[in-house]
């Protein structure tokens, strides 16, 4: 079974700009994450969509991250303008529903603001 | 406020030394404990999940147990392929989303 999907692996950007990550998650999956980790940290939610719908995005910043899930199957995260502290690595995850055998990460899309 | 604790930070082990990381943790309910492996550059990697206090799982070199505040992961006669960041997360009931430690990195040198 293919993989959790992320692009792009890298990206720079300087402070006040934009930027947006790509993730698609294992065909059938329902469940889609976002979380992000900053380096020396555990991963750390930002927002989970179940389908299309957002369950929980009590942990993202609402005045400067957006993200979305159109149709239920692909989804992107967006930052706008971008702040030095944003600089992490954002992974994606998906599951079935609660995933008692865990969730799948993707590798990651690692973010560096100058 | 659920909290994850994870010591220690860093750990270097001889190959064939086997050792315990710690996986402490306050949540209300818990309905689950997971353990991931993460390497350099990847994405974390599903090890274990446990649910009761009591539970044991194993995986090749790799035993998880659990008590009702803490976790333990022993690593018996580790190998360098063992190195990596071991991370413990807690699910807590109402909700899917893991809420996890900052990991132990284990460094098994030949």
């Amino acid at each position: 079974e293919a993989g959790v999907a992320q692009s792009p692996r890298y990206k720079i950007i300087e402070k006040r700009q934009s930027v947006a990550f790509w993730c698609n998650p294992i065909s059938g999956h329902a469940t889609l994450y976002w979380y992000q980790q900053i380096l020396g940290q555990g991963p750390k939610l930002l927002i989970q969509f179940q389908n299309n719908g957002v369950v929980d995005d009590s942990q993202l910043p609402k005045d400067r991250f957006s993200a979305e899930r159109l149709k239920g199957v692909d989804s992107t995260l967006k930052i706008q303008p971008a702040k030095l502290e944003d600089s992490a690595v954002y992974l994606c995850a998906s599951s079935w529903g609660a995933e008692q055998d865990g969730y799948t990460f993707g590798s990651g899309t690692r973010l560096t603001v100058v | 406020e659920d909290q994850v604790t994870q010591s220690p930070e860093a750990l270097r082990l001889q190959e064939g030394e086997s050792s315990s990381l710690n996986c402490s943790y306050t949540v209300s309910g818990l309905r689950g404990l997971f353990w991931y492996r993460q390497d350099p550059g990847k994405g974390p990697e599903f090890l274990f999940t446990l649910y009761s206090a009591g539970e044991e799982k194993e995986k090749e070199r790799l035993k998880a147990t659990l008590t009702k505040k803490e976790s333990f992961l022993h690593i018996t006669a580790p190998k360098p392929e063992d190195s990596a960041t071991y991370l413990c997360a807690v699910q807590a009931p109402g909700g899917y989303a893991l809420n996890f430690g900052k990991g132990t990195s284990l460094l098994v040198t030949p």
